[in-house]
């Protein structure tokens, strides 16, 4: 299998624009999860899902992050309008049925906003 | 509610020394504990999980780590730290009833003296 595979690597924007992160989960597996890493606060989760459903949102900063989970394959995290202070680094994770607990994680976008 | 505290933000061994990174937890009931490694510029992989089937724990690339509930601890170690051991690791530990989500610590960067 591929794993986990995110879109963008890199993203460099600059304030106020609109950011849309991607995630592909392996196949199979129905739960995802969105983190963000940043020095300061290290790894904190976003919002997972799952079977497509959103069941935890509350690590979501704000109104500006939106994710949605529209099929089993794909999942976007956007932020609209981007601030500096979004800049870090976005990974996406999912886990199959049989052992949630056990996520496998993209690469990760690293995201730069100016 | 649980959690994992990682002592030492930054560890440093000659290699072929002996590796110890510290993790404690909180929980209120028997959880599940994780270690998971971080290598530059990637997402984080599974180095090994404890389940309550053994206290010792083997996993990957030569770590092993032991549960303790006497001492809420789950420290992680490696008789012979290799140049390719300089990572990130992260402790995480998560319930059996919500085994969905993962608490992460704020991790530990271990580097590999020549």
């Amino acid at each position: 299998d591929a794993g986990v595979i995110q879109s963008p690597r890199h993203e460099v924007t600059e304030m106020g624009q609109e950011v849309t992160l991607r995630c592909k989960p392996i196949s199979g597996h129905n739960s995802l999860f969105w983190y963000r890493q940043t020095m300061m606060r290290g790894l904190e989760l976003l919002i997972y899902f799952n079977n497509n459903v959103p069941i935890d949102d509350s690590g979501m900063p704000e109104d500006r992050f939106s994710a949605k989970m529209p099929n089993a394959s794909f999942s976007t995290l956007k932020i609209q309008p981007s601030e500096p202070r979004d800049s870090a680094v976005y990974f996406c994770a999912s886990s199959q049925p049989r052992a949630k607990n056990i996520q496998y994680f993209g690469a990760g976008t690293r995201l730069s906003v100016l | 509610a649980q959690s994992v505290t990682q002592l030492g933000s930054h560890v440093s061994v000659s290699e072929g020394a002996l590796v110890l990174l510290r993790c404690n937890y909180s929980s209120s009931v028997p959880p599940y504990l994780f270690w998971y490694v971080q290598y530059p510029n990637q997402g984080l992989q599974l180095l090994l999980k404890y389940t309550s089937a053994a206290t010792l724990v083997k996993g990957i690339n030569g770590f092993e780590a032991e549960f303790k509930k006497s001492e809420t601890s789950f420290h992680l170690t490696k008789p012979s730290a290799h140049m390719s051991d300089a990572a990130e690791y992260f402790c995480a530990v998560s319930l059996y009833s919500s085994a969905s989500k993962i608490i992460f610590g704020s991790g530990t960067r271990l580097s590999i003296r020549p």
